[in-house]
Order: structure tokens, then sequence, then C-alpha cells
């Protein structure tokens, strides 16, 4: 599965929207691209995947650019409990092993 | 709830002592995975359940330990003779099919003494 790259961490301000970017540069044309977060002391919680066209869901928006090379996770309004390490992963169909690789910090800030 | 299980939430052990935690998939889920995290890294994969069958094992799975799955719904995943580099949180997933998002439960932490 191709790798991803992720800033280390990101502050965004209570109320404002979180662009949360990830590189895939080596992504194949069966790989989709998942969303995952982990908030401290729980276990990941799934948030978003996306072949190629952008989606939206209740928690957030999956925009992949048209080469598929990155992405950016979109949290609309971020809040005080959306702090949490975010991971961004490339995974083809039928492939079990998930890399999550270190994840982008984000600290939502009052 | 009908979330993933996990049981214990924490378990403190001597080396050299064996361990086994228990995880309950969400019902329906036919696929069980379980994974490792050490302190500041990412989960990692050990290993994987479709129903009863253990399908794939990572590396990181030494003969110490062992995973069943034995009539499709709960798993165990036991550990012979702790070591400290076993401290880890060990966390369980299901899914319904390929191509879903997995939901993962809280977690065992482990602290081998």
């Amino acid at each position: 599965d191709a790798k991803t790259t992720q800033p280390t961490s990101m502050d965004c301000a209570e109320g404002r929207a979180a662009n949360l970017p990830c590189n895939h540069s080596t992504i194949s044309g069966n790989e989709y691209v998942y969303w995952y977060r982990q908030i401290h002391s729980q276990g990941p919680q799934y948030i978003i995947h996306g072949l190629k066209n952008n989606e939206t869901n209740e928690m957030a928006s999956l925009i992949i650019t048209e080469d598929r090379k990155s992405s950016t996770l979109i949290l609309p309004h971020a809040t005080l409990r959306d702090t949490a390490v975010y991971y961004c992963i490339v995974r083809r169909t039928g492939a079990n092993n998930l890399f999550f690789g270190t994840g982008t910090r984000l600290t939502v800030i009052p | 709830d009908t979330g993933v299980s996990q049981d214990p939430r924490h378990k403190i052990t001597k080396r050299g002592q064996n361990v086994t935690f228990r995880c309950d998939p969400i019902s329906e889920h036919n696929r069980l995975y379980w994974y490792r995290q050490t302190l500041g890294q990412g989960p990692e994969f050990l290993t994987y359940f479709q129903n009863e069958a253990q399908l794939e094992k990572s590396r990181l799975l030494s003969d110490r330990f062992s995973a069943e799955r034995p009539k499709g719904s709960f798993s165990t995943l036991e550990i012979q003779r702790t070591e400290q580099g076993d401290s880890a949180m060990y966390l369980c997933a299901s899914s319904l099919q390929d191509n879903y998002g997995y939901t993962f439960g809280s977690g065992t932490r482990l602290t081998v003494v």
C-alpha cells in the first residue's frame, strides 16, 4: 500500500474549519484514502474514506485532488472535542493491514 | 452499547507470566482485527480473522502470541512468557465488509513489570 505524509502537528481555533492535508503521491488506482482519528486513551475512530470523488458525511469532508496524489480532511467547525491525532491511510481493496503512521496531532484552541 | 468491547481495560503482569485478552466485536461483523500500539506511535497490525478463520498474521506476531476466534464471534489474544517489550495498548477492531471503516474498541493496556 502507498505511504502517506502528514504534518506532525497543527493548531486550529475553535469554531473555525480545520483543514488537514495528506500527501500520497504513490497511490495506485485501486487504493482508497481513509481517515481515522484517535482521541487520547481511546481506540481510533473511523471518519471517512474515498476513492476519487469528494466525500462528505456528518463528521467531515474529504477532498481528493484530481490526480489523487493528495487529499484534505475538512472539519467544518472545529470544537475542543476534535483535539486528537488524525491518521491518513491509503488502503487497497482486500488489504487487511491498515498502516497508521504517526498522524497529525490537531489541537483545537479556545 | 453495540460497539466493540475489550476486556480487561488494564492489565499489569510480571515478566514471564501469561496473559489473555478478550474482544467482543459488533455482532454482525464477520471481520475482526488485532492491533498493537506503543507510546507515541500509530497502531500496528497484528492479525485478521474472517469469521473463525485466521487469514493473516503480521511478523510482529511472534510465536509467544496466539489469537483465536473459535465460533466466529468473540476473539482472544494470548501472550505467553510476557516480556517488558510487550507493554503496549492492544486494540481490537471489527468490520462488516471490505472497504468499510473499522470500528475499534477502547483497547487493553498491558504493562509488564
